[in-house]
């Protein structure tokens, strides 16, 4: 099955940019851009940012980006602010005859 | 405007079998050209897919949850359900039933409030 890891956390001031990352194997990241990636507040339910690599939906900042780069992912928020403040979880397609997702283990983001 | 809310049990006993509901409002699971699934998080972890079902009969699953899963669809009550056998302590966990578009966009963009299901004797 594949595994998707991202790092447990990441900071950054008011106004920086920062970059979390998402590293695929097997069938994920490496051979589609078929990655979503998903905020979530503590005691909420996530909330989806980014789709097929880098689309975002409607209402979502444009603050918010992701790109893809061999099998990894990236997603960067740039112009930090405190409401950024989150866990973010990547997700990635990963199966053929039998389609399925797999979620990343999520990277804590600190707002300094 | 589209709600799903969650409803089960909180509490089930090892080796028992959960059962969840997810009710759906706004919108017609017999009609809806979306995907409706299930999605779980124990608490302080990360995400995890549990399946998903299409049309009324097709339906995707963890293979990592292998056959203890079930996901149905009841379009006279409009809500969908999840049962999940053979329960144990790793399964306690936030229960979410989503709304999604096809699987490999992976656009799970309505999410319920979530419910805790607490595997424990």
């Amino acid at each position: 099955q594949s595994v998707l890891t991202q790092p447990a956390s990441v900071s950054g001031s008011p106004g920086q940019s920062i970059t979390i990352s998402c590293t695929g194997t097997t069938s994920g990241v490496g051979s589609h851009n078929l990655v979503s990636w998903f905020q979530q507040h503590p005691g909420k339910a996530p909330k989806l940012i980014i789709y097929e690599g880098g689309k975002r939906p409607s209402g979502v900042s444009s603050r918010f980006s992701g790109s893809k780069s061999g099998d990894t992912a990236s997603l960067t928020i740039s112009g930090l602010q405190a409401a950024d403040e989150a866990e973010y979880f990547c997700c990635s397609y990963a199966g053929s005859s039998a389609p399925y997702v797999v979620f990343g283990g999520g990277t804590k983001l600190t707002v300094l | 405007q589209l709600q799903l809310q969650e409803s089960g049990p909180g509490l089930v006993k090892p080796s028992e079998t959960l059962s969840l509901t997810c009710n759906v409002a706004g919108d017609s699971i017999s009609s809806s050209s979306y995907y409706w699934g299930w999605i779980r998080q124990p608490p302080g972890k990360g995400l995890e897919w549990i399946g998903s079902i299409y049309n009324s009969g097709n339906t995707y699953y963890n293979p990592s949850l292998g056959s203890r899963v079930t996901i149905s669809v009841d379009t006279s009550q409009n809500h969908f359900s999840l049962r999940l056998n053979s329960l144990t302590a790793a399964d306690t966990a936030i229960y979410y039933c989503v709304r999604h578009g096809p699987l490999f966009l992976i656009t799970f963009e309505d999410w319920g409030q979530g419910t805790l299901v607490t595997v424990s004797s």
